[in-house]
């Protein structure tokens, strides 16, 4: 069974980068046609797609947040990670790494539990 | 950008058949999928491409899309169907969410 876990700092400050990362397992991160992706959700809102993917490294990201975020993969860890910089209030959210399919297709199958993270100084 | 709208809130009697609408422009030419959120939890997947429905999906969960709507169908809806339901659909490269659904089921 896949599982995705999100890991990384609960509280960040303003103006700094946010950095989660999600560990893979139960299947390998390096699998042809899933791509990787993160999802939030602040409080009480809805869903917000920023980006994703592929394990060679290919990227597509939210057009409203390209300025700001960088995804990488590590396949040797199964990881892959988020880094969002420049954070305000605004970006004080649920964060979810889930496995997304490619195309006009996509969706996502398998989701983490989600972690919470404050931006507050 | 591509958005999608959805209502904001649905009601239902147990037993009764819910709908949930999704609108965006020319969305029957995408493919839309749906998607459950319960309080605390993360979402689940409940209908991908239209009208599939992943293993150990209901069957009372069902999906169409056409012209500029998909829809989420819930049949014989049951209290533990309670929660939020998010569309999704792919436009440019980019995965865009629907507001949300708050399904009350009373």
């Amino acid at each position: 069974q896949l599982q995705l876990q999100e890991s990384g700092p609960g509280l960040v400050k303003p103006s700094e980068t946010l950095s989660l990362t999600c560990t893979v397992s139960g299947g390998s991160i390096s699998s042809s046609s899933w791509y990787w992706g993160w999802i939030r959700q602040p409080p009480g809102k809805g869903l917000e797609w920023i980006g994703n993917i592929y394990y060679s490294g290919i990227t597509y990201y939210n057009p409203s947040l390209r300025s700001r975020i960088t995804i990488s993969v590590d396949t040797s860890k199964n990881q892959f990670s988020l880094k969002l910089s420049s954070v305000t209030a605004a970006d004080t959210a649920v964060y979810y790494c889930a496995r997304q399919t490619d195309g006009s297709g996509t969706y996502s199958d398998y989701w983490g539990q989600g972690t919470l993270v404050t931006v507050s100084s | 950008s591509y958005e999608l709208t959805q209502p904001p809130s649905v009601s239902v009697s147990p037993g009764q058949t819910a709908s949930i609408t999704c609108s965006g422009d020319r969305l029957g030419d995408k493919f839309a999928c749906w998607y459950q959120q319960k309080p605390g939890q993360s979402p689940v997947l409940l209908i991908y491409q239209d009208t599939k429905r992943p293993s150990g999906i209901p069957e009372r969960f069902s999906g169409s899309n056409s012209g500029n709507t998909a829809t989420l169908t819930i049949s014989g809806t049951q209290a533990m169907d309670e929660a939020d339901y998010y569309c999704q659909a792919w436009d440019s490269s980019t995965v865009v969410f629907g507001g949300g659904t708050k399904l009350t089921v009373l």
